[in-house]
């Protein structure tokens, strides 16, 4: 299926580690990146290529990839980094359909 | 500074069409492909169309082929979305967004233009 899974939410304290899964088989074989948005505001791109982080994005935010699942991780969270997180998978064929995961709400205490 | 600015959005009855337009400055739009995303009120991201930098390869999700068209104007530095046959399912906020690696996902995106479809 082309579907990603995502969990609806996530809650941490700051300064804690706040990891966000992507499952689908589509990623197994394609790239997935990882977007932060904020109430109002367009997408940010945080982490590309899986594990790839752009600049300007901080060091806290990184990315990893296992199997089906794909793992936003975010370490030491600070207060503004509440936000949705939608992960995508990708494909340079043109064979595959491209989507995104429904997203996950992150929330800090 | 790379900026994307959509515009062309608005309410337009069932049945009808709109004409988004994407203005880019801070780079140049020939060498990138482009995409088109959308976002339903309080729902997520959706993918809707992409174009690659020739302008060759273009995708189109499902639900939009046959009645959207997306293409690129490389001397006005913008990129379009004809939308015809406009549905209730449509109404949605249209992001154009930059894609520098080949396989429509997206690095620069605008601010987006509002899509309403209603009677």
């Amino acid at each position: 299926s082309y579907e990603l899974t995502q969990p609806p939410s996530v809650s941490v304290s700051p300064g804690q580690t706040a990891r966000i899964t992507c499952s689908g088989d589509a990623l197994t074989n394609q790239y997935a990146y990882w977007y932060q948005q904020k109430p109002g505001q367009a997408p940010i791109l945080v982490i590309y290529k899986d594990s790839e982080r752009p600049s300007g994005i901080p060091e806290r935010f990184s990315g990893s990839s296992s199997g089906t699942t794909v793992t936003l991780t975010i370490s030491g969270v600070q207060a503004e980094d509440e936000a949705d997180y939608y992960c995508q998978s990708a494909d340079t064929s043109g064979v595959y359909p491209v989507v995104f995961g429904g997203g996950t709400k992150l929330t800090v205490l | 500074e790379v900026q994307l600015v959509e515009s062309g959005g608005g309410l337009v009855k069932p049945g009808g069409s709109l004409r988004l337009s994407c203005a880019a400055s801070g780079f140049a739009l020939s060498s990138y492909a482009m995409n088109w995303v959308r976002q339903a009120p309080g729902k997520g991201l959706e993918w809707v169309s992409s174009i690659s930098s020739s302008g060759s390869y273009i995708y189109y999700t499902d639900s939009v082929k046959g009645r959207f068209t997306i293409s690129r104007d490389s001397a006005k530095n913008s990129l379009f979305l004809q939308m015809n046959s406009l549905r209730a399912e449509d109404t949605a906020l249209y992001y154009c967004a930059r894609d520098p690696y080949g396989d429509r996902a997206s690095d620069y995106w605008g601010q987006g233009t509002l899509v309403t479809v209603s009677s």
